[in-house]
């Protein structure tokens, strides 16, 4: 059974640097093709996807915020860890992280989600 | 970046309906495409990947059809546990995008 879990600061402040990790059981990310990515979700509006590292580690970011992503994995740890730097009121949002099983296919199992709020 | 878009943004249906969604790609994306259920304070299900493949577990009464640029969600028969918002998403490049979202709710 595949299940992944975010855990990180629920408040952060402007300009600091959000750190999530997903710590997640039911596969290895040394599996040939298996990936883990983080999308995002501002309250009351839709999915945006940010990044994916894969189990060779490779590491795909969103365009418009690579500057501020980093994805790493720990594969003896079983945690993909997302920072996010310069941290905005406009990047208030659920945070999700979910399994990518193949090439083919989209992700499929998603954790539940850790809400961020960006105050002062 | 691909764009994508749906059509309706929301309507309201009866238990029992057929209803369709439709989801445009801004380029065509083969069959790169997936559709997500979700329900308020969920996060988003999987049911149908490949465009017209049903994920394990997903009811029968949802089916997928399209390639290219246009595809389409059908619900055969619309159950009480089926009012949420459903997001298609291309999975052809990078970066991933989602559709705006169509919310379906109850008459």
């Amino acid at each position: 059974q595949i299940t992944l879990k975010e855990s990180g600061p629920t408040l952060v402040k402007p300009t600091q640097t959000l750190t999530l990790t997903c710590t997640f059981s039911g596969f290895s990310l040394s599996t040939s093709g298996v990936g883990v990515g983080w999308i995002r979700q501002p309250p009351g509006k839709a999915l945006e996807w940010l990044a994916l590292i894969y189990w060779d580690d490779d590491k795909r970011y969103s365009p418009s915020l690579k500057s501020r992503l980093t994805i790493t994995k720990d594969t003896s740890k079983n945690q993909v860890v997302l920072t996010m730097t310069n941290m905005d009121p406009v990047d208030t949002a659920t945070y999700y992280c979910a399994h990518r099983r193949g090439i083919d296919y989209p992700v499929g199992y998603w954790g539940q989600g850790t809400l961020v709020t960006v105050s002062s | 970046a691909i764009r994508m878009t749906q059509s309706p943004s929301s309507f309201s249906a009866s238990t029992g309906d057929r209803v369709t969604i439709t989801c445009r790609a801004s380029q065509g994306i083969s069959s790169y495409l997936a559709w997500y259920q979700q329900k308020p304070g969920k996060a988003p299900k999987l049911l149908i990947y490949a465009a017209s493949t049903l994920q394990s577990g997903v009811p029968s009464r949802f089916s997928g059809s399209g390639s290219g640029t246009d595809f389409t969600l059908t619900i055969s028969c619309l159950q009480s546990e089926d009012f949420a918002t459903y997001y298609c998403q291309q999975y052809y490049s990078y970066p991933w995008t989602f559709g705006p979202g169509t919310k379906v709710d109850i008459k």
